[in-house]
This record gives C-alpha cells, structure tokens and sequence, in this order.
C-alpha cells in the first residue's frame, strides 16, 4: 500500500521554465511533509519542508504547495537550472510526535533540458 | 560531506551469506534510521533507533536485525542473504522532530549486491 505516491516517475523541463513536481498521500495522519534531492552515487539531502498548517513554503527558487483536502502537494522550481536535474523524493511523517520512520515515495526523475 | 558515514561503500558477497553494514550519525544526532532503496523501488523503512534503544519498525524481515551502540553508532545485519536483497541500503540521522524540522541526514549508502 503506497501511502505517498509520485505517479510522474520522470519530468523532462527546459532550462530557464517552471518544474512542477507533484506528490499525492493517502494517510491523514500525516502531519509534515518533505522533499529531497537525490544526485546518483549520493544519498538524498533535504530540499524543503511544509507543515499540514500551512499551505505554502517558499525557500529561494523552491516552493512547496499544500492542499489537504486533496491530499496533494507539489514543488515548484522556478527558474530550473541544470544543476536541478536529480531525482526528487516526497516524504511524509506521521501526527504524534517523536522521530518517527518518514514514508516516501518512488520518486521523480527531474531532467532540464539545455 | 553530510556527517552521516556508512561504511562499506560497495558490497558483493554470495546467496546464503551474512553482511554488516555500518553507519556512524551525524555528531549529536541521537536518532539513526535505516532505509532500503531496490531498483524502481523508494525508500522503503527499515527501522529507527533512538539513544540506543529500537524506536521504530518498518519493512524490515526477520533475517535482517540492526543495533545502536553507546557511542551512537548503528550496525545492520543482513543474514542468509538472497539476490533480492540486492539494493542500496541508506542509514540517516536527525536531532528531533519541531517546527521547521530539516529531516534527516542521509549518508551516502551501501550498495549491497548478491550474486
């Protein structure tokens, strides 16, 4: 049972043009939401992170959305630039606190075309 | 550099066997997590541990078993191993969960292969 799913397993964009990845959870105990990068031979290092009590985090280019009724959430990348072409995970934690195991996705494959 | 190292890089050992992957967390990062990460697949949850004791458990099989140190470090067992163990295994690390909470360090992985 997938509880957080990424249905685009890849993403071809120009460079200089908006990325929009998306990410669809299915648990409404989640209560913060994550994203991360993922270059080959590396292991995934934190990009952005929005809580279920807001609906918008902006970091720099990056800039997450939330929507609870729907259960979905996707970052935006404006303006996409070579070096964002990586794989991009969405991550999920549940309510109650502690540091519980995060739930992610299959990820998305992010390629910026020159 | 995260801070979070795993040791080896690269495994390859034989059906049937036993490996240790080893992972030291980030200076003063109590929590250790444990992912796998097969072909096609996401980070699939093995398990947490927390200041030395089992936290959280995920996906993990029996053949598989983990502990934490008292210096902190983590060492995941994989027993009678089989080619479908074949993946990356990643270990991370985090100080706690609060608002603005940046997740886990992630160390670079092992990349166990079973021939």
């Amino acid at each position: 049972d997938q509880q957080v799913k990424q249905n685009s397993p890849s993403l071809s964009v120009q460079e200089g043009r908006i990325s929009i990845l998306n990410c669809d959870y299915t648990n409404s105990m989640f209560d913060y939401f994550l994203w991360y990068k993922k270059y080959p031979a590396e292991g995934p290092t934190f990009l952005i992170s929005i809580s279920s009590i807001k609906d918008k985090n902006e970091d720099g280019r990056f800039t997450v959305f939330l929507n609870k009724s729907a259960k979905h959430l996707s970052l935006h990348i404006v303006p996409s630039q070579p070096g964002d072409s990586a794989v991009y995970f969405c991550a999920a934690k549940r309510a109650g606190g502690g540091a519980d195991g995060l739930t992610f996705g299959k990820g998305t494959h992010l390629i910026i075309q020159p | 550099d995260s801070g979070v190292t795993q040791t080896p890089k690269h495994l390859i050992t034989a059906t049937g066997q036993r490996v240790t992957l080893r992972c030291s967390p980030r200076s003063g990062d109590l929590s250790v997590y444990w992912y796998q990460q097969s072909l096609d697949q996401g980070l699939q949850f093995l398990i947490q541990y927390y200041n030395g004791e089992e936290r959280a458990k995920g996906n993990i099989l029996e053949r598989f078993s983990a502990q934490q140190f008292p210096d902190l470090h983590s060492e995941l067992n994989l027993s009678s191993l089989e080619l479908g163990d074949s993946a990356l295994y990643f270990c991370a690390s985090s100080v706690a969960v609060g608002e603005g909470w940046n997740g886990y360090t992630f160390g670079s992985g092992t990349r166990l292969t079973v021939v």
